[in-house]
Parts: C-alpha cells; sequence; structure tokens
C-alpha cells in the first residue's frame, strides 16, 4: 500500500524560505510517477504547485515559478518543496500527492497525504 | 490556466434525494486523439485530504459506490449523487489534467437538508 507522509516545520517567518518533504512508502519513486506538490487554503479549492519526475525533471505553476523549486531524492525515497520569499498568502496546508497513471503529469490524483500545515508568520 | 467554475456553492438535499453538481471548464478538456476528457471529481471531508471520485469525467474509481456518476464532455460536467447518504457530505471539487497547471474548481459544500 502506497502512502505519502509530509513533514516540515509548520511556522515560516515572512520572506524567508518554506521547506517541505514528503516521504514515500510502499514504492519506490525510481519506479516512475510524476510526484506532486499541492495547497490549499480554508475554504478554497486545492492548487497546484507543481510536479517532479524521478529524473528530475520538473514543471512548475507559472504563478509560483519564481518562487519554486520541487527535488527528488531517489536514496532516500522522497521528494522536496522549497517556496522562498513566502509571504502570509502561502499560509496554507500543504499535500503531496501521486496521480493515477505512471506515465503521464496529465492524470488525476489518486494518492494524497495527509497533509501538513504551514503559517507564514513573524 | 483553465478555469473551473462550480454550481452551485453550497447545496441542501433531503436524504435519499438526488444531488447534482456542475463544474464548468473556460475551455474543453476533451481530447480529440482519445476522445477523452481530462476531468476528475473529488470529494473531501473535515480533516482530511482530497479523495478522487471520478477521473476521465465518468470512470469511478475502485470502491466508489455506484450511486456517483459523472457526466458531460468538452466543457460541461456533472456530478451527480442519485441518492444522498448521510456520509456523503462533503465539500466536492472538479479538477482539470488537460493542460498545466492543473486546476480545480472552488468547490461545492454538500449538505443534508
Amino acid at each position: 500500500q502506497v502512502q505519502l507522509q509530509e513533514s516540515g516545520p509548520g511556522l515560516v517567518k515572512p520572506s524567508e524560505t518554506l521547506s517541505l518533504t514528503c516521504t514515500v512508502s510502499g514504492y519506490s519513486i525510481s519506479s516512475g510517477y510524476y510526484w506532486a506538490w499541492i495547497r490549499q487554503t480554508p475554504g478554497k479549492g486545492p492548487e497546484w504547485i507543481g510536479s517532479i519526475y524521478h529524473t528530475g525533471s520538473a514543471s512548475y505553476s507559472p504563478s509560483l515559478k519564481s518562487r519554486v523549486t520541487i527535488s527528488v531524492d531517489t536514496s532516500k525515497n522522497q521528494f522536496s518543496l522549497q517556496l522562498t520569499s513566502v509571504t502570509a498568502a502561502d499560509t496554507a496546508l500543504y499535500y503531496c500527492a501521486r496521480p493515477r497513471d505512471s506515465s503521464t503529469r496529465y492524470d488525476a490524483f489518486d494518492i494524497w497525504g495527509q497533509g501538513t500545515m504551514v503559517t507564514v508568520s513573524s | 490556466d483553465i478555469v473551473m467554475t462550480q454550481s452551485p456553492d453550497s447545496l441542501a438535499v433531503s436524504l435519499g434525494e438526488r444531488a447534482t453538481i456542475n463544474c464548468k471548464s473556460s475551455q474543453s478538456v476533451l481530447y480529440s486523439s482519445n476522445n477523452k476528457d481530462y476531468l476528475g471529481w473529488y470529494q473531501q471531508k473535515p480533516g482530511q485530504p482530497p479523495k478522487l471520485l471520478l477521473h476521465w469525467a465518468s470512470t469511478r474509481e475502485s470502491g466508489v459506490p455506484d450511486r456517483f456518476s459523472g457526466s458531460g464532455s468538452g466543457t460541461d460536467f456533472t456530478l451527480t449523487i442519485s441518492s444522498l447518504q448521510a456520509e456523503d457530505v462533503a465539500v466536492y471539487y472538479c479538477q482539470q489534467y488537460y493542460s498545466l497547471p492543473h486546476t480545480f474548481g472552488q468547490g461545492t459544500k454538500l449538505e443534508i437538508k
């Protein structure tokens, strides 16, 4: 059974960098899939941040592209999110997720972590 | 970006009655080469991540009750719950995965009348 678990600081100061890690169990990241980060603010729909393949090929939301880096560490079976220059608008519940199909980034997400809340505040 | 707009924002339906949620995309999400609509529906309950109910607009995920069904093509889609159960109280989202960035609707909150 594939499981995803987000981890990282729950509080980040404005202008600093948000760093989160998603640990995958039950499946080897090296075997495929475009692993994704998605965030959600209370009362709103989810927002896709970006996705990464095990080779390191990544795609990002244009609205966040200048501040986002997603990386993968196959030796630890993890992938990570870095978001720079954060503001209060980046306060959200951050999820990692996996799409249904192992070979495409154009698919719905059928496996999600439980999410981790990140608050941006001084 | 493709904008996904759901209606209504909230909905109250009696137990055993039909619930209908609409989703409209700002451009077609039908991929002509395979005739598939790149549209998914999710259910989210408080304190939980979204759960995928349907993909390709109308294909149910394994284990999803058959009272959930999806219809529509191109830009207009509908999620129907044929006979509302108490456990269906949740927020429902549509998502397009036709093009990047993936985008979601704003959500429809479904309650019991």
